[in-house]
């Protein structure tokens, strides 16, 4: 694999359900970031990680929890999915942590609806 | 807290003329990324702009950067309908909680026609 990977690409999820959104980079990117993609809106950031072992809450990081148990691997979980959880979700990641404002490049991105 | 407001939000642009597209923004900082996203696709990244006065050109693409003003502008030349896309611009925080981040404009939805 080369960059960003990103699963499911796609996913229909019933309100209440728990689901996790995977998040895998191989360019030994220190920070990692999910962002939620919202028609108007532009994109919005969940949640972060600077370094392997770290995180810190974005702009909008309620209902959604992040972990990251080493550098390739930043998984989103929304515990108990609402409708308005519905978006187009992208991980990201940067070769600096996220306090150095530096360039992030994107994954494909997963469509979720929450019914 | 940093807002990044782009201009226009929708832009139908002719084969072959000339366009600019603005993004403003409300607190000091001195790096901006342009961003391009075809419909049902990731970001792709454009342009880097790291200092006051930077300007960067790509094919039919200019960019440029002015720090005092707070404001960005995305130039485009002689429109062709590959360049039909959206394009974000994003800023990085200088301060406060949410320093380094990015913050992103709403997006510009281009549409390049005949």
């Amino acid at each position: 694999i080369a960059g960003i990977t990103q699963a499911p690409t796609s996913q229909i999820l019933a309100a209440g359900r728990r689901m996790t959104l995977r998040c895998t980079q191989d360019m030994r990117h220190n920070a990692m970031y999910w962002y939620r993609q919202d028609l108007g809106l532009g994109l919005r950031l969940i949640h972060y990680s600077n370094t392997a072992g770290t995180t810190g809450k974005g702009e909008v990081p309620d209902g959604y929890s992040v972990s990251r148990a080493n550098t390739d691997d930043f998984p989103l979980t929304l515990a108990s999915a609402v409708p308005s959880q519905t978006s187009v979700y992208f991980c990201a990641s940067s070769l600096a942590g996220a306090s150095s404002g530096d360039e992030q490049f994107f994954g494909p991105g997963t469509r979720l609806t929450v019914l | 807290e940093l807002k990044v407001e782009q201009n226009p939000l929708f832009l139908s642009m002719q084969e072959g003329k000339n366009y600019t597209i603005y993004c403003n923004y409300s607190t000091t900082s001195d790096r901006l990324y342009w961003y391009r996203q075809d419909p049902g696709k990731s970001l792709e990244s454009l342009f880097v702009l790291l200092s006051n006065g930077a300007v960067k050109q790509e094919g039919r693409l200019m960019a440029s950067l002015d720090t005092k003003a707070r404001l960005s502008t995305l130039h485009i030349t002689a429109a062709v309908h590959d360049l039909s896309a959206t394009y974000f611009c994003a800023v990085a925080n200088a301060g406060g909680t949410s320093y380094g981040k990015l913050t992103f404009g709403q997006g510009t939805i281009l549409t390049v026609h005949p």
